[in-house]
Protein backbone atom coordinates (compact mmCIF):
# COMPACT_ATOMS: atom_id res chain seq x y z
CA UNK A 1 0.00 0.00 0.00
CA UNK A 2 1.29 3.34 -0.83
CA UNK A 3 1.90 5.82 2.14
CA UNK A 4 1.32 9.12 2.59
CA UNK A 5 2.70 11.26 -0.38
CA UNK A 6 3.55 14.72 -0.88
CA UNK A 7 3.95 16.58 -3.60
CA UNK A 8 6.35 18.36 -4.84
CA UNK A 9 9.28 17.29 -2.84
CA UNK A 10 11.26 20.20 -2.92
CA UNK A 11 10.12 24.28 -3.88
CA UNK A 12 11.92 27.50 -4.05
CA UNK A 13 9.90 30.85 -3.55
CA UNK A 14 10.34 34.61 -3.60
CA UNK A 15 9.64 36.57 -0.92
CA UNK A 16 5.57 37.97 -1.37
CA UNK A 17 4.47 34.77 -3.36
CA UNK A 18 1.28 32.19 -2.91
CA UNK A 19 2.40 28.35 -2.61
CA UNK A 20 0.17 25.53 -2.67
CA UNK A 21 1.74 21.83 -1.27
CA UNK A 22 -0.40 18.78 -1.73
CA UNK A 23 -1.12 15.75 0.27
CA UNK A 24 -2.71 12.63 -0.43
CA UNK A 25 -3.21 10.18 2.62
CA UNK A 26 -2.62 6.21 2.88
CA UNK A 27 -6.02 4.63 1.45
CA UNK A 28 -9.03 4.60 3.71
CA UNK A 29 -7.81 7.35 6.19
CA UNK A 30 -9.95 10.41 6.27
CA UNK A 31 -7.96 13.26 8.73
CA UNK A 32 -4.91 14.57 7.24
CA UNK A 33 -2.69 17.16 9.51
CA UNK A 34 -0.13 19.90 8.59
CA UNK A 35 2.86 20.44 10.08
CA UNK A 36 5.91 23.02 9.57
CA UNK A 37 9.03 22.01 10.85
CA UNK A 38 12.00 25.01 11.31
CA UNK A 39 15.43 23.16 11.03
CA UNK A 40 16.74 22.01 14.69
CA UNK A 41 13.24 22.11 15.53
CA UNK A 42 10.48 19.88 16.67
CA UNK A 43 7.43 19.64 13.78
CA UNK A 44 4.86 22.36 15.02
CA UNK A 45 1.25 21.83 14.06
CA UNK A 46 -0.57 23.83 11.02
CA UNK A 47 -3.91 22.47 10.65
CA UNK A 48 -6.16 19.54 10.85
CA UNK A 49 -8.57 18.12 8.47
CA UNK A 50 -11.77 15.57 8.79
CA UNK A 51 -13.87 14.60 6.22
CA UNK A 52 -13.45 18.33 4.31
CA UNK A 53 -13.90 20.53 7.40
CA UNK A 54 -11.24 22.11 9.95
CA UNK A 55 -10.83 20.54 13.19
CA UNK A 56 -7.84 22.12 14.42
CA UNK A 57 -5.55 25.09 14.00
CA UNK A 58 -2.38 25.95 15.57
CA UNK A 59 -0.52 29.22 15.86
CA UNK A 60 0.09 30.50 12.81
CA UNK A 61 -1.12 33.60 11.00
CA UNK A 62 -3.98 33.58 8.39
CA UNK A 63 -1.77 33.69 5.54
CA UNK A 64 -1.74 29.90 6.18
CA UNK A 65 -5.08 28.00 5.17
CA UNK A 66 -5.87 24.18 3.90
CA UNK A 67 -8.62 21.77 2.32
CA UNK A 68 -9.63 18.75 2.10
CA UNK A 69 -11.14 17.19 -0.76
CA UNK A 70 -14.09 14.78 -1.04
CA UNK A 71 -11.04 12.14 -1.88
CA UNK A 72 -9.50 13.38 1.62
CA UNK A 73 -6.21 14.64 -0.22
CA UNK A 74 -5.48 17.82 1.24
CA UNK A 75 -3.37 21.17 -0.05
CA UNK A 76 -1.72 23.93 2.13
CA UNK A 77 -1.81 27.10 0.64
CA UNK A 78 0.67 29.89 2.29
CA UNK A 79 0.42 33.50 1.11
CA UNK A 80 2.52 36.41 1.09
CA UNK A 81 5.52 34.42 1.84
CA UNK A 82 8.45 35.70 4.30
CA UNK A 83 11.70 34.22 4.20
CA UNK A 84 10.79 32.59 8.20
CA UNK A 85 8.27 30.46 6.18
CA UNK A 86 10.92 28.50 4.82
CA UNK A 87 10.95 24.81 6.18
CA UNK A 88 9.84 21.26 5.83
CA UNK A 89 6.26 21.06 5.86
CA UNK A 90 4.95 17.61 6.48
CA UNK A 91 1.71 15.97 6.21
CA UNK A 92 0.38 13.37 8.27
CA UNK A 93 -2.85 11.28 7.98
CA UNK A 94 -4.56 9.19 10.63
CA UNK A 95 -8.32 6.74 10.04
CA UNK A 96 -10.14 9.18 12.26
CA UNK A 97 -9.78 12.86 14.09
CA UNK A 98 -9.32 11.96 17.29
CA UNK A 99 -6.60 9.60 16.40
CA UNK A 100 -2.82 10.05 17.22
CA UNK A 101 -1.24 7.49 15.20
CA UNK A 102 -0.46 9.50 12.90
CA UNK A 103 1.51 8.33 9.10
CA UNK A 104 3.79 10.89 7.97
CA UNK A 105 5.13 11.81 4.44
CA UNK A 106 8.38 12.98 3.19
CA UNK A 107 7.49 16.42 3.62
CA UNK A 108 7.96 19.27 1.43
CA UNK A 109 11.12 21.29 1.56
CA UNK A 110 10.29 25.18 0.92
CA UNK A 111 13.28 27.56 0.35
CA UNK A 112 12.09 31.56 0.27
CA UNK A 113 14.46 33.62 -1.53
CA UNK B 1 -1.00 19.12 26.07
CA UNK B 2 1.22 18.25 28.92
CA UNK B 3 4.41 19.18 28.36
CA UNK B 4 7.00 16.65 28.45
CA UNK B 5 10.81 16.77 29.27
CA UNK B 6 13.54 14.69 27.58
CA UNK B 7 17.15 14.42 27.98
CA UNK B 8 18.83 16.25 24.39
CA UNK B 9 21.22 13.35 23.12
CA UNK B 10 21.92 9.62 24.56
CA UNK B 11 24.28 6.89 22.94
CA UNK B 12 23.78 3.48 22.91
CA UNK B 13 26.10 0.32 21.68
CA UNK B 14 24.59 -1.73 18.44
CA UNK B 15 22.91 -4.40 19.86
CA UNK B 16 22.07 -3.38 23.36
CA UNK B 17 18.87 -2.32 24.95
CA UNK B 18 18.13 1.76 24.49
CA UNK B 19 16.46 3.34 27.31
CA UNK B 20 15.13 6.38 26.47
CA UNK B 21 13.32 8.30 29.13
CA UNK B 22 10.38 10.99 29.30
CA UNK B 23 9.23 13.23 32.28
CA UNK B 24 5.95 14.31 31.87
CA UNK B 25 4.98 15.14 35.11
CA UNK B 26 1.66 17.18 34.59
CA UNK B 27 -0.09 14.65 32.43
CA UNK B 28 -3.66 14.65 33.14
CA UNK B 29 -5.57 11.34 33.09
CA UNK B 30 -7.34 11.25 29.85
CA UNK B 31 -4.10 12.36 27.78
CA UNK B 32 -1.80 9.34 26.52
CA UNK B 33 1.84 9.14 25.97
CA UNK B 34 3.58 9.21 22.59
CA UNK B 35 6.35 7.83 21.08
CA UNK B 36 7.78 9.06 17.29
CA UNK B 37 10.81 8.89 15.83
CA UNK B 38 12.31 11.13 12.61
CA UNK B 39 15.55 9.80 11.17
CA UNK B 40 17.17 12.05 9.23
CA UNK B 41 15.25 14.24 6.50
CA UNK B 42 12.69 11.58 7.02
CA UNK B 43 9.12 12.39 8.19
CA UNK B 44 8.44 11.15 12.23
CA UNK B 45 7.21 7.68 12.26
CA UNK B 46 4.59 6.49 14.92
CA UNK B 47 6.52 3.88 17.47
CA UNK B 48 4.01 3.05 20.22
CA UNK B 49 1.32 4.82 22.56
CA UNK B 50 -0.17 3.89 26.25
CA UNK B 51 -2.28 5.28 28.74
CA UNK B 52 -1.28 3.48 32.04
CA UNK B 53 -0.16 -0.11 31.39
CA UNK B 54 2.81 -1.00 29.61
CA UNK B 55 2.89 -1.81 26.00
CA UNK B 56 5.09 -3.77 23.33
CA UNK B 57 5.34 -3.55 19.83
CA UNK B 58 7.52 -5.18 17.04
CA UNK B 59 9.46 -2.14 17.64
CA UNK B 60 9.80 -1.30 20.93
CA UNK B 61 8.54 -1.12 24.53
CA UNK B 62 6.87 1.44 26.44
CA UNK B 63 7.29 1.49 30.45
CA UNK B 64 4.55 4.21 32.28
CA UNK B 65 4.86 4.55 36.06
CA UNK B 66 2.66 3.67 38.02
CA UNK B 67 1.73 7.74 38.74
CA UNK B 68 1.90 8.43 35.03
CA UNK B 69 3.90 11.27 35.90
CA UNK B 70 6.95 9.56 33.10
CA UNK B 71 7.87 6.89 31.20
CA UNK B 72 10.53 5.19 28.87
CA UNK B 73 10.94 3.93 25.47
CA UNK B 74 12.86 0.71 25.00
CA UNK B 75 14.53 -0.45 22.17
CA UNK B 76 15.32 -4.36 22.40
CA UNK B 77 17.87 -4.33 20.34
CA UNK B 78 19.53 -1.23 19.00
CA UNK B 79 20.77 -1.17 15.64
CA UNK B 80 22.40 1.52 13.87
CA UNK B 81 19.28 1.75 11.66
CA UNK B 82 17.64 2.91 14.85
CA UNK B 83 20.19 6.57 15.14
CA UNK B 84 17.39 9.37 14.98
CA UNK B 85 15.09 11.55 17.35
CA UNK B 86 12.97 10.11 19.31
CA UNK B 87 10.02 12.46 20.59
CA UNK B 88 7.56 12.11 23.64
CA UNK B 89 4.48 13.60 23.14
CA UNK B 90 1.32 13.47 25.17
CA UNK B 91 -1.91 14.12 24.14
CA UNK B 92 -5.58 14.29 24.79
CA UNK B 93 -6.57 16.65 22.36
CA UNK B 94 -10.00 15.56 20.70
CA UNK B 95 -8.27 16.14 17.50
CA UNK B 96 -4.93 14.60 16.46
CA UNK B 97 -2.79 18.02 17.06
CA UNK B 98 0.68 16.52 18.26
CA UNK B 99 2.80 18.82 20.29
CA UNK B 100 6.68 17.70 19.34
CA UNK B 101 9.16 19.30 21.97
CA UNK B 102 12.77 18.96 20.94
CA UNK B 103 13.20 15.12 21.52
CA UNK B 104 16.08 13.33 22.48
CA UNK B 105 18.83 12.29 19.82
CA UNK B 106 19.90 8.79 20.19
CA UNK B 107 23.06 7.48 18.22
CA UNK B 108 23.94 3.81 18.20
CA UNK B 109 27.63 3.10 17.46
CA UNK B 110 29.39 -0.11 16.47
Amino acid sequence: DAGVTQSPTHLIKTRGQQVTLRCSPISGHKSVSWYQQVLGQGPQFIFQYYEKEERGRGNFPDRFSARQFPNYSSELNVNALLLGDSALYLCASSLSVGNTEAFFGQGTRLTVV
Amino acid sequence: DAKTTQPPSMDCAEGRAANLPCNHSTISGNEYVYWYRQIHSQGPQYIIHGLKNNETNEMASLIITEDRKSSTLILPHATLRDTAVYYCIVSGTSYGKLTFGQGTILTVHP
